[in-house]
């Protein structure tokens, strides 16, 4: 157990909906950073935030977009999905932004149908 | 732009052999270089990293990797591999504020 959390597991829903994924960082971690991965793209990291704070942006689309919360933890919010918006999302933390390992949780499947 | 290269789809090896999962990097400056693990329906998790000093920097489950600049590679190595082994590797390394990650590796280990 890596100590990340992400809410729900699963997640079903139709085309057009909008939807939020939730993650707890581990505890004292500052850092959050949010993947998707998919068979076709791999692993792509999507955004990351420190201590609130937006810190980098790699490919996330326009209809997506995130936060992190005073109490550290963080939503991924997606909207206007479409099927091929299908995909495992990661959450990961680490204690700081910065040259370190990050921790993972254990994703929420999204299905799109 | 910089990057890590996983040249391999699949690495087949039988239980009790060794194991090797090969990554190249392309980054510029000292890299900070990292493997993962994932096993199916699970997140990934850390096995180890370089960020300087020794080459040959060990990690969890009895894996390790060495770091060579002259070739710039970052191959993951296992002495003995274990059936329990099966599962994705990813390579990656930190630039710009992220991991940046391989495409994986899907390694399989016949018993």
């Amino acid at each position: 157990d890596s100590g990340v959390t992400q809410t729900p597991k699963h997640l079903i829903t139709a085309t057009g909906q909008r939807v939020t994924l939730r993650c707890s960082p581990r505890s004292g971690d500052l850092s959050v950073y949010w993947y998707q991965q998919s068979l076709d793209q791999g692993l792509q990291f999507l955004i990351q935030y420190y201590n609130g704070e937006e810190r980098a942006k790699g490919n996330i689309l326009e209809r997506f977009s995130a936060q992190q919360f005073p109490d550290l933890h963080s939503e991924l919010n997606l909207s206007s999905l479409e099927l091929g918006d299908s995909a495992l999302y990661f959450c990961a933390s680490s204690p700081m932004t910065g040259r370190t390992e990050a921790f993972f949780g254990q994703g929420t499947r999204l299905t799109v149908v | 732009a910089q990057s890590v290269a996983q040249p391999e789809d699949q690495v087949n090896v039988a239980e009790g052999n060794p194991l090797t999962v090969k990554c190249t990097y392309s980054v510029s400056g000292n890299p900070y270089l990292f493997w993962y693990v994932q096993y199916p329906n699970r997140g990934l998790q850390f096995l180890l990293k370089y960020i300087t000093g020794d080459n040959l920097v060990k990690g969890s489950y009895g894996f390790e990797a060495e770091f060579n600049k002259s070739q710039t590679s970052f191959h993951l190595k296992k002495p003995s591999a274990l059936v329990s082994d099966s599962a994705l590797y990813f390579c990656a390394f930190y630039g710009n504020n992220r991991l940046a990650f391989g495409k994986g590796n899907q390694v399989v280990v016949i018993p």
